[in-house]
């Protein structure tokens, strides 16, 4: 099983409201990404958290607060977003564990985020 | 810090023809390379990857990519595709020696394959 499972598929939000995005894995991986896809472009990391402790912030605004509640979920959580935070939002796991070389990232099918 | 290049941002082919789809990279330690699948409204799915040993890798889906590393190239072929084989196609490395293990992704191609 390689299944990355992310809630919602879409999400429509105006600019006040908080939302937020969840992403869950059972495959005993410890390593949980936040990526950001705008169309037409590949993605781009956002955050990544290792053993539920955050150990890459790529300078992301602060309305996206990324959680990592225990080692199998992980949240982003969206306040006072603008329309040009838009995207595709893709999360991903890996074994993190070991050599590099099992590092391998497997994604979910990503919420598709609109924000009026 | 590594970048990807891949030259082709659309490939039209015709069903049953073979197809190329380039990538070369650039970086200052050694890298592992990946190959994504984007199918419309879906999240990325790993087609192959190269890490360590023969360079020619094969993938699913009956796609296949071969390292150069004179070259830093890792280009991705299937010798017939097919009409389901159309999507976007994602090139991305992560550094050996780092402990960064984030993604660094080309900017895709998209292929489009006609009947």
């Amino acid at each position: 099983d390689t299944e990355v499972t992310q809630t919602p598929k879409h999400l429509v939000m105006g600019m006040t409201n908080k939302k937020s995005l969840k992403c869950e894995q059972h495959m005993g991986h410890r390593a949980m990404y936040w990526y950001k896809q705008k169309a037409k472009k590949p993605p781009e990391l956002m955050f990544v958290y290792s053993y539920e402790k955050l150990s890459i912030n790529e300078s992301v605004p602060s309305r996206f607060s990324p959680e990592c509640p225990n080692s199998s979920l992980l949240n982003l959580h969206l306040h006072a977003l603008q329309p040009e935070d838009s995207a595709l939002y893709l999360c991903a796991s890996s074994q993190d564990r070991g050599s590099l070389a099992k590092n391998i990232q497997y994604f979910g099918a990503g919420t598709r985020l609109s924000v009026l | 810090a590594q970048s990807v290049t891949q030259l082709d941002s659309q490939v039209p082919v015709f069903e049953e023809a073979p197809v190329e789809l380039r990538c070369n990279y650039s970086s200052s330690v050694s890298v592992y390379l990946f190959w994504y699948v984007q199918y419309p409204n879906q999240g990325l799915q790993l087609l192959l990857k190269y890490l360590s040993g023969s360079t020619l890798v094969k993938g699913i889906n009956g796609f296949e990519a071969e390292f150069n590393k004179s070259q830093t190239s890792f280009h991705l072929r299937k010798p017939s595709v097919h009409i389901s084989d159309t999507a976007e196609y994602f090139c991305a490395v992560i550094p050996m020696d780092t402990g960064r293990r984030a993604l660094t992704f080309g900017s895709g191609t998209r292929l489009q394959v006609q009947p």
